[in-house]
């Protein structure tokens, strides 16, 4: 099973761009990532995922490396809002979709 | 609110009782998962569901657990005969059908305390 590795916490200045790196070294070519995140005592909301190319959306753009061992998520302007526990996952395609989360990064958003 | 509900969403208990918990997905989703969150950690797979057939357990799934979908809408998670690390958030996911979007819409969890 793919496994994800994140730095416990960040800090991040509020309205600065919060940049969230993930090392995913062992995944298969067919895996995706996705980004979710958990605010305090709530399920996970979905934020981001993709499988090689670069994505963006309206909540965050996700950077994927060329061989795919490492991704990172980036907060364009992060808000006080933003403050919660950011998962990389990988998806396993061929064992019904199944999420592997790790332990995740607090992001912590300073005003 | 992605749409999923989990009831109820806090349950005290002592040990040795049995409790349920019931996910509502939504409705057009075919896909359910369970989930269980222990304090600093994230979400760990419990078992899968696609329509009412449960077709993969994680070996976390002792025998005093049992997952239901009778007619491929809501499901039930049991737990017999709880144990204090049973204490945990019990999260369950609802993923629609088809082979173009994967994402899971979580529910607000069931926070389980055994004393």
């Amino acid at each position: 099973d793919a496994k994800t590795t994140q730095p416990t916490s960040m800090d991040c200045a509020e309205g600065r761009a919060a940049n969230l790196p993930c090392n995913h070294s062992t995944i298969s070519g067919n895996e995706y990532v996705y980004w979710y995140r958990q605010i305090h005592s709530q399920g996970p909301q979905y934020i981001i995922h993709g499988l090689k190319n670069n994505e963006t959306n309206e909540m965050a753009s996700l950077i994927i490396t060329e061989d795919r061992k490492s991704s990172t998520l980036i907060l364009p302007h992060a808000t006080l809002r933003d403050t919660a526990v950011y998962y990389c996952i990988v998806r396993v395609p061929y064992n019904f979709n199944k999420f592997y989360f790790g332990s995740g990064t607090k992001l912590n958003v300073k005003p | 609110d992605t749409g999923v509900s989990q009831d109820p969403r806090h349950k005290i208990t002592k040990r040795g009782q049995n409790v349920t918990f019931r996910c509502d997905p939504i409705s057009e989703h075919n896909r359910l998962y369970w989930y269980r969150q222990t304090l600093g950690q994230g979400p760990e797979f419990l078992t899968y569901f696609q329509n009412e057939a449960q077709l993969e357990k994680s070996r976390l799934l002792s025998d005093r657990f049992s997952a239901e979908r009778p007619k491929g809408s809501f499901s039930t998670l049991e737990i017999q005969r709880t144990e204090q690390g049973d204490s945990a958030m019990y999260l369950c996911a609802s993923s629609p059908p088809g082979t173009l979007n994967y994402e899971q819409y979580f529910g607000p969890g069931t926070r389980l305390t055994v004393t």
